[in-house]
């Protein structure tokens, strides 16, 4: 199963923040946080990953709390090709015998003129 | 960035017939690789994990002998849908990583089956 829950849908305006809340309570301490997009008939994108510092790239930002119980992923200034699905998974991001990475249903974004 | 071609992009094949997918990892060697398929609205499914030179882990419900996967390289894994049916129709993808940390996806691949 999935470690990981997010909402199922959200909307944001083009030119805003898109802040996409992810939780992983159960994430173990050399668990990453990573996330994915996917655009229709697409393969998953890579866009960020953290462990329990905030990351910034090009793509996003990406701010873990405390606690790493949950994240955010944060598109700085959303557009119209941002339009896709998002997923927040949790690995242990480097070479083990049980590195799976499973998908949950991520959070379909919608980037509205 | 690393990149990871995958092909067919698409293939429409007739039932009873198999298919295979080539997963290609073009600048870097990927020690283990994965294989999922993806039904329309839904998220991606994962079917097996790949390591070079040994034999593939199946998820639990995914049959071995339908889905044969071979990762003979470090850059190469095939997956064929043996003996395909309209019910195995979908879009599978495979993904490849690296020596660090991170997971590249390929393209896709849409398998109709008539």
């Amino acid at each position: 199963d999935a470690k990981t829950t997010q909402p199922t849908s959200m909307d944001c305006a083009e030119g805003r923040a898109a802040n996409l809340p992810c939780n992983h309570s159960t994430i173990s301490g050399n668990e990453y946080v990573y996330w994915y997009r996917q655009i229709h008939s697409q393969g998953p994108q890579y866009i960020i990953h953290g462990l329990k510092n905030n990351e910034t790239n090009e793509m996003a930002s990406l701010i873990i709390t405390e606690d790493r119980k949950s994240s955010t992923l944060i598109l700085p200034h959303a557009t119209l090709r941002d339009t896709a699905v998002y997923y927040c998974i949790v690995r242990v991001g480097q070479k083990t015998s049980y590195d799976k990475v499973i998908f949950g249903p991520g959070t379909s974004l919608s980037v509205i003129p | 960035g690393a990149v990871v071609s995958q092909h067919p992009s698409w293939v429409i094949c007739k039932s009873g017939t198999s298919v295979k997918i080539e997963c290609r990892s073009l600048d870097f060697q990927a020690t283990t690789m994965f294989w999922y398929r993806q039904f329309p609205k839904q998220s991606l499914m994962l079917m097996a994990t790949s390591n070079e030179g040994s034999k593939a882990t199946y998820e639990q419900g995914v049959e071995k002998d339908k889905f044969l996967i071979n990762h003979a390289s470090l850059t190469l894994s095939t997956l064929t849908v043996t003996s395909a049916h309209p019910e195995d129709s979908s879009f599978y993808i495979c993904s490849a990583r690296d020596l660090g940390e991170k997971l590249f996806f390929g393209s896709g691949t849409q398998l109709s089956v008539l």
